[in-house]
């Protein structure tokens, strides 16, 4: 079963708009983390932001905020204002684990953001 | 504080040869993760080890390929009689002495097969 999903194979937005990159996850793990990370076309894996299952409020890092509802199992990324570099390819990803399994990454498939001048 | 290097940036071989794929953590990192990016595809974890030890190579294809961390030296990601299905680009992630800890992720390495 898919542990990430994220349904949304390319979005486009208009520059200076905000956007909202959709992120569903599937645990039963307590405790685990959600980050997102932006991959451009140089192929880099950046990390963009952070949330722990039992943090309170949800995770911002500047333009970027994780609309974070665990009930619902989802922690879709908002990026507001967007700029013409923010277009590249965006994965949700999951840690679950422990100290003696490690802290290995469940990645989604991506969401190619196009931002249009 | 260099972050996670991983070498040769681009490798290009022929089915059958070999391809070994280094990678060296951040200083201070004892685990290392290897990802797996076929094209148009997320990462999928391949095998993660601490020094000298593979604590879950659970996503590592059972055949030709191996990994290893060794007490001195990079991680070496090896494989063996490479066809063109394993063209993909290979992703390094380190982390601190906490397994938990977050993962730093090198700039990958793009196998061509040709």
């Amino acid at each position: 079963a898919q542990k990430i999903t994220q349904t949304q194979p390319g979005m486009f937005v208009q520059e200076k708009e905000a956007v909202t990159l959709d992120c569903t996850y599937d645990t039963s793990d307590p405790s685990y983390g959600l980050f997102w990370y932006k991959q451009p076309s140089s192929g880099e894996m950046i990390f963009l932001i952070y949330q722990g299952s039992y943090d309170q409020q949800n995770a911002t890092e500047g333009r970027y905020s994780l609309n974070f509802q665990k009930a619902r199992k989802s922690a879709n990324l908002v990026i507001s204002a967007s700029q013409l570099g923010d277009s590249a390819m965006y994965f949700c990803a999951m840690r679950e684990g422990s100290e003696t399994s490690g802290s290995r990454l469940t990645f989604g498939e991506g969401t190619q953001l196009t931002v249009n001048p | 504080n260099a972050g996670v290097m991983q070498n040769p940036r681009h490798l290009v071989r022929r089915r059958g040869q070999e391809a070994r794929l280094r990678c060296s953590p951040m200083k201070g990192h004892s685990h290392v993760y290897w990802y797996r990016q076929l094209p148009e595809e997320g990462l999928k974890f391949m095998v993660y080890l601490q020094k000298e030890n593979i604590i879950d190579e659970s996503g590592m294809p059972k055949e030709r390929f191996s990994a290893e961390f060794p007490k001195e030296g990079p991680s070496i990601l090896r494989i063996q009689q490479v066809v063109r299905g394993d063209s993909a680009a290979y992703f390094c992630a380190s982390s601190p002495a906490s397994a938990l800890g977050d993962q730093y992720f090198g700039p990958g390495t793009r196998l061509l097969v040709l």
